[in-house]
């Protein structure tokens, strides 16, 4: 069974920094590129940012860019986000998600990490 | 950036027939997946690649994407159907969400 597990989120002063991890299972994670998306409280879905398989090609949203800092380690089987000067709009439930196929659809999703950015 | 458009709020009767629209320029001639969220659930794909399904999703559910309207098509409501739905896409390689639709059986 395809599985993805968050983790490290929590509460968090404006300016501070935080790093999310997904561990993955059931699946080559080697060989499909990952994402971060992310919910605030009561609205849409937001994409964050996206990695590709060897990490070669990365992409940030505007909102996060030079802010936060996508990873992975194959050999761990795990994706990462570094989130760095936080701030209260960054509040959200932070989802991993794999996406695969030529049209990239987003497939399947981890349960999410709430991430709280308030003094 | 590209911007996708969809209705705050869609209603039907359990039984009839629901189509959520999410608009974009020229959204044709991208692929458009659907994702369903539950409260309290992370989304589940639907739809994806415009019209396909995958393993599991009720044939009851269904898509197209013309012009610069994609939709989301549930026939036979039921109850649990109800939801947001987002239609997304990829515009240089960056993805895009609709704001979401919430589709309420009455």
């Amino acid at each position: 069974e395809v599985q993805l597990v968050e983790s490290g989120g929590g509460l968090v002063k404006p300016g501070g920094s935080l790093r999310l991890s997904c561990a993955a299972s059931g699946f080559t994670f080697s060989s499909y590129s990952m994402n971060w998306v992310r919910q605030a409280p009561g609205k849409g879905l937001e994409w964050v940012s996206s990695i590709s398989s060897s990490s070669s090609y990365i992409y940030y949203a505007d909102s996060v860019k030079g802010r936060f800092t996508i990873s992975r380690d194959n050999a761990k089987n795990s994706l990462y986000l570094q989130m760095n000067s936080l701030r209260a709009e960054d509040t959200a439930v932070y989802y991993c998600a794999r996406d695969w196929g030529a049209a990239r659809l987003i497939d399947p999703w981890g349960q999410g990490t709430l991430v709280t950015v308030s003094s | 950036s590209y911007v996708l458009t969809q209705p705050p709020s869609v209603s039907v009767a359990p039984g009839q027939t629901a189509r959520i629209t999410c608009g974009g320029n020229n959204i044709g001639s991208k692929s458009v997946h659907w994702y369903q969220q539950k409260p309290g659930q992370a989304p589940v794909l639907v739809v994806y690649d415009d019209s396909d399904r995958p393993s599991g999703i009720p044939e009851r559910f269904s898509g197209s994407n013309s012009g610069n309207t994609a939709t989301l098509t549930i026939s036979r409501v039921e109850a649990g159907d109800e939801a947001d739905y987002y239609c997304q896409v990829w515009d240089s390689s960056r993805g895009v969400f609709g704001g979401g639709t919430k589709l309420t059986v009455l």
